[in-house]
């Protein structure tokens, strides 16, 4: 049973550029956050995808947007990179009312120089 | 807003040593708590996860306890070793319109098992 899958695991961006990362569920699961964690931080809350709508939001800028397909998979999309926006971003899935908590992915380490 | 520290920063201590991680949040309306680790570079390993009608939950040599009155939650390692040395990391999350929101995390505690 595959666990949450992300690409690419690493990224090298310019500033103003845009960005689109990637996340495959673990099989069995409904609803995919995403977390932003600067070095030597806890995540960050990015929002939370289900039913392939945004249901919640953290306090992230507009730059920050996602999508999520009908088969559960979703991107993270951030535009006009900023230095600041380099960390390691992590994607969750769960099964939405189910209280058994998250799988995380091994994140994408994103650079912006 | 619901904010979670966790106490201490960085811990080292000689192999075979027991030790207790601590974890406190500001809001007690959680829905469960999560104990994560994380090895460098890496994604996160989820541990222990308690409802917040539990009082403690227990996986080998772990053991997770949760006082959601005073908002605090400690998690105990027994017998330490070196390839327990990782970050861990403590979560919150609340239940809201009907699903699970985001988790809150700390910052973690950075642990070093000295062999």
């Amino acid at each position: 049973d595959a666990g949450v899958t992300q690409s690419p695991t690493h990224l090298i961006k310019t500033r103003g550029q845009q960005v689109t990362l990637r996340c495959s569920p673990k099989s069995g699961h409904d609803t995919v956050s995403w977390y932003q964690q600067a070095l030597g931080q806890g995540p960050q809350f990015i929002f939370q995808y289900y039913e392939e709508e945004e249901r919640q939001r953290g306090n992230f800028p507009d730059r920050f947007s996602g999508h999520q397909f009908p088969n559960y998979s979703s991107e993270l999309n951030v535009n006009a990179l900023l230095l600041g926006d380099s960390a390691l971003y992590l994607c969750a899935s769960s099964l939405d009312r189910d209280p058994y908590g998250y799988t995380f992915g091994s994140g994408t380490r994103l650079t912006v120089v | 807003k619901q904010e979670v520290t966790q106490i201490p920063a960085a811990l080292s201590v000689p192999e075979g040593e027991n030790l207790v991680l601590n974890c406190s949040f500001t809001d007690s309306a959680i829905y469960n708590l999560q104990w994560f680790r994380q090895d460098p570079g890496k994604g996160l390993t989820s541990l222990l996860l308690i409802q917040s009608s539990q009082r403690e939950q227990t996986s080998g040599r772990l053991n997770a306890s949760l006082d959601k009155s005073s908002g605090r939650s400690t998690l105990y390692i027994a017998a330490s070793q070196p390839g327990d040395s990782a970050t861990y990391l403590c979560a919150v999350t609340t239940w809201s319109g009907g699903g699970a929101d985001g988790l809150t995390f700390g910052k973690g505690t950075h642990l070093i098992i000295q062999p």
